[in-house]
């Protein structure tokens, strides 16, 4: 059975700094991955999606990296800003159209 | 609609209640999914459709929980004799056709049985 882990559950920055969040995945054989970010109170967020045959996807300060056969993934978000606060996920894919399998997410926040 | 609709979004039930959630996915996307997430939890699956059909109910608890999407759009999450453990946020999630099938979430809706 697939688990997902995200660590550190929580983390706490300073305004600017960069920063990486992890995410670990028990069987490799994955379809894709998908970062998502859940504010206070509401829905998910697609922020990033690699398929299992890419490396890593950018959108804007957002980097995602795939490491398939070691079974990782790492979110790295530049210059950290207030309103990136928030709940980070991570989730997995057996094959196309299969349930997501998430991680219990990383609690994100950014101090001014 | 522009993404994926719930309603309502927030839900008391006293014990043993009946209740229904609403799902609207995005047009044309025909996977639709429903997730439990408890507090401090990521999402747990509960039911997958692909258009009308329930192709996999495995994450359901109990046989009080039952889902369905009779014309392949609109889907209801119904829970029977609502009791304090099925406190939580219920998500909905869907996918286009083909290509990346990228998961579009909805709002949520949370459900407190007091």
């Amino acid at each position: 059975k697939q688990e997902v882990t995200q660590i550190p559950a929580a983390l706490s920055v300073p305004e600017g700094e960069n920063l990486v969040l992890n995410c670990s995945f028990t069987d490799s054989a994955i379809y894709n991955l998908q970062w998502f970010r859940q504010d206070p109170g509401k829905g998910l967020t697609s922020l990033l999606l690699i398929q299992s045959s890419q490396r890593e996807q950018t959108s804007g300060r957002l980097n995602a990296s795939l490491d398939k056969s070691s079974g990782r993934s790492t979110l790295y978000i530049a210059a950290s800003q207030p309103g990136d606060s928030a709940t980070y996920l991570c989730a997995v894919t057996q094959s196309g159209n299969t349930p997501l399998v998430f991680g219990k997410g990383t609690r994100l926040s950014v101090i001014a | 609609g522009a993404g994926v609709s719930q309603s309502p979004r927030y839900k008391v039930a006293k014990r043993g209640q009946d209740v229904a959630l609403r799902c609207d996915p995005i047009s044309g996307h025909v996977s639709l999914f429903w997730y439990q997430q408890a507090l401090g939890q990521g999402p747990e699956f509960l039911t997958y459709f692909q258009n009308e059909a329930q192709l996999d109910k495995s994450g359901l608890p109990s046989d009080r929980f039952f889902a369905e999407r009779p014309e392949g759009s609109v889907s209801t999450l119904k829970i029977q004799r609502t009791q304090q453990e099925d406190s939580a946020v219920y998500l909905c999630a869907s996918s286009p056709p083909t290509g990346l099938t990228e998961a579009f979430f909805g709002q949520g809706t949370r459900l407190t049985v007091v």
